[in-house]
């Protein structure tokens, strides 16, 4: 069945470091890939989307490219910041079921 | 707007005993959704209805039953709670059509002793 991989957490960075968090994933077809991310005590909120190969999602400064060559989507920021610090979730999205999740990385970013 | 709101926030139970989580949704969302999140294991899906009306099980269905009462309106409950049920429960929702883009509300954090 469909399936996600994240990187295992927790993360933790410095801020104004660049962030990398790995996702790559197994579906058949061609899915729809996402990021959500949870900040502490909340629920989880859409991040950045990709719905074709080498689309590539943007949102509050962070960015993910859809490579269906190497069946990735890895998250990526040029700086973060303390306000950064969350729960990110990579998901996939292949029409059959609901929303496919990722276990999860913890990002804690240090001033 | 409200968009998605859950009740209780937090709930203790012993083991045993019965009680229902409550979600609504005032943005008129065809689907519904209840999530687990532990620790480790990610969120998991406990059941979906994918409009009024209709209800299916997810990864994770044993010990829980769900209502969809109407469509604002889907209900978790826990007919007898055992400690392996203790966890953070989401409801999420999603508009027709865009199932990938779901909406959560804020969690219940449950335990059982």
């Amino acid at each position: 069945g469909d399936s996600v991989t994240q990187m295992e957490g927790p993360v933790t960075l410095s801020e104004e470091a660049f962030l990398t968090i790995n996702c790559t994933y197994t579906a058949t077809g061609y899915p729809s890939l996402f990021w959500y991310v949870q900040y502490p005590g909340e629920g989880l909120q859409l991040l950045l989307k990709a719905t074709k190969a080498d689309d590539k999602g943007s949102n509050k400064g962070f960015e993910a490219t859809y490579r269906k060559e190497t069946t990735s989507f890895h998250l990526e920021k040029g700086s973060v910041q303390v306000s950064d610090s969350a729960v990110y979730f990579c998901a996939l999205y292949s029409g059959n079921t609901p929303l496919v999740f990722g276990k999860g990385t913890r990002l804690s970013v240090i001033a | 707007n409200a968009g998605v709101t859950q009740t209780p926030k937090f709930q203790v139970l012993k083991t045993g005993q019965s009680m229902t989580l409550q979600c609504a949704q005032d943005m008129n969302h065809n689907s519904m959704y209840w999530y687990r999140q532990d620790p480790g294991m990610g969120l998991r899906l406990i059941y979906y209805s994918a409009s009024e009306g209709t209800t299916d099980k997810g990864e994770v269905p044993n010990g829980y039953n769900v209502s969809r009462l109407n469509k604002r309106e889907f209900s978790l409950r826990l007919e007898s709670a055992a400690p392996s049920q203790t966890s953070v429960y989401f409801c999420a929702s999603s508009a027709q059509g865009r199932r990938n883009e779901q909406y959560f509300g804020p969690g219940t954090r449950l335990t059982v002793t």
